[in-house]
């Protein structure tokens, strides 16, 4: 079955660091650029970060930029998200997706709840 | 990296259509042809309906469509249904980033 599951959520303190993993399966996930997505409760949908096939190209939004590191592991199928010096307003599902056509992602992960107590 | 304008709401009667508009800039909408659209219903993960501005990813109906002109984006529900209520988000490429839009909640009167 093509699937994306996350895992790695929970509670942390702010300023406390957590990171966030992404299995894919059921498809040749070293081809294809990955997005983490996030999305604050009751809130709309916010693009955090991506990743290139090869690991030559990383991108963030302002917002975590410094903070957090996105990786992968083309021989794991796994995708990464390390976060640091977390704050109350990185509270949010975080989101996996799969850029299987252009700029768009097609094949999303269930989410998996980050909550950052103060 | 600011988020692109939707109506935060929208409505029709089943088999009516709406049409949900996107506004961004030149450096992101206007700019490039990678425009997609996003269904999310409550407590699920999105799911794609558009890209590339007006093509349907495979199972996806034909009642979805998607057009642009300049910095605007436009998704079109044709023939609602109930399924269809739901909230909807415009998606661009803008070079080093992406940036999702603030969201539109669709309601079925």
């Amino acid at each position: 079955e093509v699937q994306l599951v996350e895992s790695g959520g929970g509670v942390v303190q702010a300023g406390g660091s957590l990171r966030l993993s992404c299995a894919a399966s059921g498809f040749t996930f070293s081809t294809f650029w990955m997005h983490w997505v996030r999305q604050a409760p009751g809130k709309g949908l916010v693009w955090v970060s991506r990743i290139n096939s090869d690991v030559t190209t990383t991108d963030y939004a302002d917002s975590v930029k410094g903070r957090f590191t996105i990786s992968r592991d083309n021989a794991k199928n796994t995708l990464y998200l390390q976060m640091n010096s977390l704050r109350a307003d990185d509270t949010a599902v975080y989101y996996c997706a799969r850029a299987g056509v252009p700029a768009a992602n097609d094949l999303w992960g269930q989410g998996t709840l980050v909550t950052v107590s103060p | 990296q600011s988020a692109l304008t939707q109506p935060p709401s929208a409505s029709g009667s089943p088999g009516q259509s709406v049409t949900i508009s996107c506004t961004g800039t030149s450096s992101d909408v206007g700019g490039y042809n990678f425009v997609s659209w996003y269904q999310q219903h409550p407590g699920k993960a999105p799911k794609l309906i558009i890209y590339e501005v007006n093509k349907r990813p495979s199972g996806v109906p034909d009642r979805f469509s998607g057009s642009k002109s300049g910095n605007t984006a436009s998704l079109t529900v044709s023939g609602l249904q109930a399924e269809d209520e739901a909230d909807y988000y415009c998606y661009s490429y803008a070079g080093r980033n992406n940036v999702f839009g603030t969201g539109t909640r669709v309601a079925i009167l």
